[in-house]
This record gives C-alpha cells, sequence and structure tokens, in this order.
C-alpha cells in the first residue's frame, strides 16, 4: 500500500499567518492527490483536487503543489475559520486509497 | 445537487455484524459514478474502508477486505456497507461518500453516523 506521511502533525499559528502542511508518498503518485479540511463534528470538505486545483467555492487564500512524492498545502493569510484539521489523500491507485495522518492547525 | 445521508444502529455488540445504509438524492444511483465508505475512530484520522463501481466492482481496504461487503441497492437508491465481526476498535464515525469522476476525490459526504461497539 501506498503510505501518506504529513507534517507537522500540529501547529500553532496565527491570524494572517502564512501556514504550510506537507504531504509526502511513498512512492510516485503523480498528482492522484487529493486536499480535505475537517472541523469539529463536520463531514471532511474537498479543497484541493488533483494536487493543485481549487475546489469551486474554496477561498483564493488556499494553494497547493506538488506532483511525485511531495505535495504542499499552503495557506496565504490565516483566517479564524481555518482553523480545523487538514488531510491528504491519495487515490494513485484507486483501489487501495489512503489519508495521510491528518495535520491539526490551532490557535495560537 | 447529490446529497448522502447515512442511518443504521449506534450500538452493535461484539462479534456481531455492522450494517449502515447510505441513501442518494439528487442522482439515480444506477447511473453509475464511484461511492465510498470511510471512517473515523475517536480522536483519530480518516480511514479507507471500500468502495464500489458503477458496474458493481467493489475495492476494499486490505486491513478490513475479510470482514467487509459494499452493495448497491437501485430500487432503493441507496448503497450499504456490512462489516463482521466487529470489535471495539471498529467504534467510529462512519461516512459515505461519492467520489467524483470530474475531480477524482471524494467531493460529496454525508454528515457521518457514530457506531459503537459495546456489550
Amino acid at each position: 500500500d501506498i503510505q501518506m506521511t504529513q507534517s507537522p502533525s500540529s501547529l500553532s499559528a496565527s491570524v494572517g499567518d502564512r501556514v504550510t502542511i506537507t504531504c509526502r508518498a511513498s512512492q510516485s503518485i503523480s498528482t492522484y492527490l487529493n486536499w480535505y479540511q475537517q472541523k469539529p463534528g463536520e463531514a471532511p470538505k474537498l479543497l484541493i483536487y488533483a494536487a493543485s486545483t481549487l475546489q469551486s467555492g474554496v477561498p483564493s487564500r488556499f494553494s497547493a503543489s506538488g506532483s511525485g512524492t511531495d505535495f504542499t498545502l499552503t495557506i496565504s493569510s490565516l483566517q479564524p475559520e481555518d482553523f480545523a484539521t487538514y488531510y491528504c489523500e491519495q487515490h494513485y491507485s484507486p483501489t487501495r486509497v489512503t489519508f495521510g495522518q491528518g495535520t491539526k492547525v490551532e490557535i495560537k | 445537487q447529490v446529497q448522502l445521508q447515512e442511518s443504521g444502529p449506534g450500538l452493535v455488540k461484539p462479534s456481531e455484524t455492522l450494517s449502515l445504509s447510505c441513501a442518494v438524492s439528487g442522482y439515480s444511483i444506477s447511473s453509475g459514478y464511484y461511492w465510498g465508505w470511510i471512517r473515523q475512530p475517536p480522536g483519530k484520522g480518516l480511514e479507507w474502508i471500500g468502495s464500489i463501481y458503477q458496474g458493481g466492482n467493489t475495492y476494499y481496504n486490505p486491513s478490513l477486505k475479510s470482514r467487509v461487503t459494499i452493495s448497491v441497492d437501485t430500487s432503493r437508491n441507496q448503497f450499504s456497507l456490512r462489516l463482521s465481526s466487529v470489535t471495539a476498535a471498529d467504534t467510529a464515525v462512519y461516512y459515505c461518500s461519492l467520489f467524483e469522476m470530474v475531480t477524482n476525490a471524494f467531493g460529496v459526504w454525508g454528515q457521518g453516523t457514530v457506531v459503537t461497539v459495546s456489550s
């Protein structure tokens, strides 16, 4: 199975900060990588698909890049509503979907 | 707009079978697509359980494969999850989701349903 490793596991940041989360795959997955945001008590929400394409309705302060094994999600200016847990997900092999362990973004 | 709603018992006894359904509205499930189940144990991350493609092909997480069955009921416009021989480790929030071909991502999610395994 393809393993997805996110870092950091958690971070503390202030409103207005630039935040970067990384996701590394155990083997090349091209751009078969998605990012999700999950707030407490809610279902995950798709933010980014195909490694760098912003889902409709997602604010432009979110961006992402990468291909192969290394990927990043960036929030250019953290807003109060962005405090949440973020997950990467690979579907290079759609029969073996895997998620990263998550990165919790907390208020500093 | 596609909407999903999970349903099923909130409490299951150890060694028994967990059965959940996901009602689909806004789309005819018989038209195709790729439907999935994902779970989240308390305080932990997301775990893909498995998926079913149009045509009925199913794919399961290897760690759960021997216990999982996902099926589609076109007459009720829903799809279902069965997980046998459950233990406390299967306690989780269970989500059903639509894997959209346009984005190749789980773009639509149900609200989730809590399942506790306990005697």
